[in-house]
């Protein structure tokens, strides 16, 4: 089955305390991206890599990090944490590198930074 | 800026007919996409338009005019399981890497 999978689903840490959420798919596909969701925001990307050892910016980076040391994985790290980063995140992964549409989205993590 | 506008809300009875307006303040973008999330759980595509014009898949239709900065999801036949939030979304011209600007989505409640 074509899936793009995330974890953990859900976390709960506390300030400054590092983490990384794991996002994988299977689809061979060459773009991946990662996207906070927040009321009334809609969805705003963190951080997209257009292939391997290939990555960039999008509209809210500040406090994250990401790798793309193979295809099929796309970690996002919080190196130092802070409450403003609780959160909805989603990762997705798209076939047509060029324009990146018909992403396929993983079911999301929901983190809370206390 | 690079933004896209959609309703907030919008509300429905089963069996009709809704549009979902999406407006955007950008130089230019390669196409315009719509995503459905139902209660917080993963977007899910549902249309892409390339060019200007209407693309039909089933009961929804997408609507593109680069000329009046607009596009719209027409969701046909409507049904109480299409209750849910759904997002256009564009990849500007003036990236040409992946980045991808979303709107802040619309909540579609469909009523009995």
């Amino acid at each position: 089955e074509a899936q793009v999978t995330q974890n953990p689903r859900y976390l709960i840490t506390v300030t400054g305390k590092k983490l990384t959420v794991t996002c994988s798919q299977n689809m061979n596909h060459e773009y991946m991206s990662w996207y906070r969701q927040d009321p009334g925001l809609g969805l705003r990307q963190i951080y997209y890599s257009m292939n391997v050892e290939v990555t960039d910016k999008g509209d809210v980076p500040e406090g994250y990090k990401v790798s793309r040391k193979e295809k099929r994985n796309f970690p996002l790290i919080l190196e130092s944490p802070s409450p403003n980063q609780t959160s909805l995140y989603f990762c997705a992964s798209s076939g047509h590198r060029g324009v990146a549409y018909e992403q396929y989205f993983g079911p999301g993590t929901r983190l809370t930074v206390t | 800026g690079q933004s896209l506008e959609q309703p907030s809300e919008v509300t429905a009875v089963e069996g009709a007919i809704v549009q979902i307006n999406c407006t955007y303040q950008t130089s230019g973008f390669y196409g315009l996409s719509w995503y459905q999330q139902h209660d917080g759980g993963a977007p899910t595509f549902l249309s892409y338009n390339a060019l200007d014009g209407l693309e039909e898949t089933g009961r929804f239709s997408s609507f593109l005019s680069r000329s009046d900065s607009y596009g719209y999801l027409l969701l046909q036949e409507l049904q109480m399981k299409d209750s849910a939030s759904y997002f256009c979304a564009v990849k500007p011209i003036y990236n040409q890497g992946g980045k991808l600007i979303f709107g802040q989505g619309t909540e579609l409640s469909v009523k009995p």
